[in-house]
């Protein structure tokens, strides 16, 4: 089964506009942390943001800020004032800290981001 | 801030050959994690190593080999190159100890085989 699902292949947004991107996960480990990163076409993954299971505020990073619903186990990245940089491939991630094998991120497939100018 | 470094930044290499990808992590990170990236796939996790000895072990065929030295620098060797590894190759570090940490990857070395 499918652990973190991205369920946007591809997103628009007006350049200044907000835009919300969707991130769902399975665990039923109680303790992990969610991530998420900017994949620009250069190729590089640049960290955004981090939320843990057990945070009682939202994250927020800059323009970034994550909506965590833990009872929905939805994790979506919100990104305010889009700019024309933020055109690039988002990734949400896990790490399960109980888990056997939990040094490793777990990714979904990715969201493509176009800004519009 | 200093960076995780990879070298080189592209790679080509035709079948059958060896390849060698060095990673350099951010100073005072102790843990080095290796993912291959496919055109168009997410990130796959390969192996990881936390204090100079192997910690996990995903996805890596055996015809590749990694390890972390004494100043914490990775190398994944990869042999009997097929056409099927040509991705792009993500070291990460991370300060290690408890999972929380924010992973921070380089800029990727681009493998292709022809």
């Amino acid at each position: 089964a499918q652990k973190i699902t991205q369920t946007q292949p591809g997103m628009f947004v007006q350049e200044k506009e907000a835009v919300t991107l969707d991130c769902t996960y399975d665990t039923s480990d109680p303790s992990y942390g969610l991530f998420w990163y900017k994949q620009p076409s250069s190729g590089e993954m640049i960290f955004l943001i981090y939320q843990g299971s057990y945070d009682q505020q939202n994250a927020t990073e800059g323009r970034y800020s994550l909506n965590f619903q833990k009872a929905r186990k939805s994790a979506n990245l919100v990104i305010s004032a889009s700019q024309l940089g933020d055109s690039a491939m988002y990734f949400c991630a896990m790490r399960e800290f109980n888990a056997g094998n939990n040094r490793k991120l777990i990714w979904g497939l990715g969201t493509s981001l176009a800004v519009n100018p | 801030a200093a960076g995780v470094i990879q070298s080189p930044r592209h790679l080509i290499k035709e079948k059958r050959e060896t390849a060698t990808l060095k990673c350099y992590p951010i100073p005072r990170h102790d843990t080095v994690y290796w993912y291959q990236q496919g055109p168009g796939q997410d990130p796959q996790f390969l192996i990881s190593f936390y204090e100079k000895m192997q910690s996990d072990k995903g996805s890596i065929p055996d015809r590749f080999s990694a390890q972390q030295f004494s100043d914490y620098h990775s190398e994944l060797n990869m042999s009997s190159l097929e056409l099927g590894d040509s991705a792009l190759y993500f070291c990460a570090s991370s300060p290690g100890g408890g999972g929380s940490e924010k992973l921070f990857f380089g800029s990727g070395t681009q493998l292709s085989v022809l």
